[in-house]
């Protein structure tokens, strides 16, 4: 079965500053993959997913992008963070249809 | 985004308590997934369905797919403290890209 890893765990970042949140995926090949935020006691918001290499499609206008540079791992940035960006951000990933997630980072902008 | 309809939205039972909760939609889903998320956590996915009236059982949870494919019930029996967190459903459509749509969560408290 697969494993997701995210790092970092959390993250406190200043208005104005850059981001980058990795997403690795192991023991599957090829899957989808997505990016979700969820704001505290919400639920969850889909904002990009991958169906392969270099493949992003975005769900919603947003202060982010994505990118998928290898099969398994999924990269989520901004070059500017807001403060509206805070929430926590996970990782998912699909292989045969069912997404299983990754721990999740909490990023706090101040 | 599309949500779908989940309720209740938070409930506080007492340890052994049996646990109901429903997940509704105004269109179909192929599929349909339940997962449970502790606090600071991923979601995790306790029941899968994939056939409308499919009824399946983990444990103490059964999960039912509804016949008209636009909704869900998860039932807890004999609750436990650990049964506390958020329950959240999620449906899917074929050729989707596996996208799901998912509920608006129920809170599940559980007092001794």
């Amino acid at each position: 079965s697969q494993t997701i890893h995210q790092w970092p765990a959390t993250l406190v970042q200043p208005v104005g500053s850059p981001l980058s949140l990795e997403c690795t995926v192991e023991g599957t090949s090829n899957p989808n993959l997505y990016w979700y935020r969820q704001a505290a006691g919400r639920g969850l918001q889909l904002l990009f997913y991958s169906v392969g290499i270099g493949q992003i499609s975005s769900e919603v206008p947003q202060n982010l992008s994505a990118s998928r540079p290898q099969d398994r791992q999924f990269i989520l940035s901004s070059k500017k963070l807001l403060l509206s960006d805070s929430g926590f951000y996970l990782c998912a990933c699909a292989g045969w249809g069912e997404q299983f997630f990754g721990p999740g980072t909490r990023l706090t902008v101040l | 985004g599309q949500q779908l309809n989940q309720s209740p939205q938070s409930m506080f039972i007492q340890e052994g308590e049996d646990v109901s909760m429903n997940c509704t939609s105004s269109s179909i889903f192929n599929t349909w997934l339940w997962y449970k998320q502790d606090p600071g956590e991923g979601p995790v996915l306790l029941i899968a369905l994939y056939k409308a009236g499919e009824l399946t059982s983990n444990g103490r949870l059964t999960a039912q797919f509804g016949i008209t494919r636009k909704d869900s019930f998860l039932n807890i029996s004999a609750s436990i403290p650990s049964d506390v967190g958020i329950y959240f459903c999620a449906g899917q459509r074929t050729g989707t890209a596996s996208k799901l749509t998912f509920g608006t969560g129920t809170r599940l408290q559980v007092t001794l």
